[in-house]
């Protein structure tokens, strides 16, 4: 099964790109790599997910390499609601579930 | 708020005791998950239904674990002679099979203290 290497945590100033970085290096051609954050005492929320090609949507976007064996999540502007572990997943092989690491706890300074 | 509910959001309860908890997916999602989180770690996969047949499970889930999903809408998580180190958030997720790869929705969990 795919893993997945995060930094424990990070620090990012209010307004400026947070870039969350991911090294999955042993994942097959046909998992995803989702991204999901937690809000202390919340269920995980998801954020983003893609294959290939790099993804973007209202929340982030999503920069995967082009061996697939990194990627980086990036919050455009972060905000203080933007504070939160954000977890980088590979979907098991051959199933849906997924393993979660221990994340990157984001904080961001007002 | 995603859509998935679970209940009881907490739920103390005494060594030995049977507990259950519930979840309710989004409706029209046919894959229904269950995970544990322990403080300071990742929530850990325990079983996963699509409609109403358990397609797996981790060896987390001991013989004191049971889940349910009867009618391929709401599910059930049952722990029976709980003990301390059951004390974890369970969360709920729900997804829909899709081509392209699929997000889980996740419920706010059920935090359980077990003294």
């Amino acid at each position: 099964d795919a893993k997945t290497t995060q930094p424990p945590s990070m620090d990012c100033a209010e307004g400026r790109a947070a870039n969350l970085p991911c090294n999955h290096s042993t994942i097959s051609g046909n998992e995803y790599v989702y991204w999901y954050r937690q809000i202390h005492s919340q269920g995980p929320q998801y954020i983003i997910h893609g294959l290939k090609n790099n993804e973007t949507n209202e929340m982030a976007s999503l920069i995967i390499t082009e061996d697939r064996k990194s990627s980086t999540l990036i919050l455009p502007h972060a905000t203080l609601r933007d504070t939160a572990v954000y977890y980088c997943i590979v979907r098991f092989t051959g199933t849906y579930k997924y393993i979660f690491g221990t994340g990157t706890r984001l904080k961001v300074l007002a | 708020d995603t859509g998935v509910s679970q209940d009881p959001r907490h739920k103390i309860t005494k060594r030995g005791q049977n507990v259950t908890f519930r979840c309710d997916p989004i409706s029209e999602h046919n894959r229904l998950y269950w995970y544990r989180q322990t403080l300071g770690q990742g929530p850990e996969f325990l079983t996963y239904f699509q409609n109403e047949a358990q397609l797996e499970k981790s060896r987390l889930l001991s013989d004191r674990f049971s889940a349910e999903r009867p009618k391929g809408s709401f599910s059930t998580l049952e722990i029976q002679r709980t003990e301390q180190g059951d004390s974890a958030m369970y969360l709920c997720a729900s997804s829909l099979v899709l081509a392209g790869g699929q997000e889980q929705y996740f419920g706010p969990g059920t935090r359980l203290t077990v003294t």
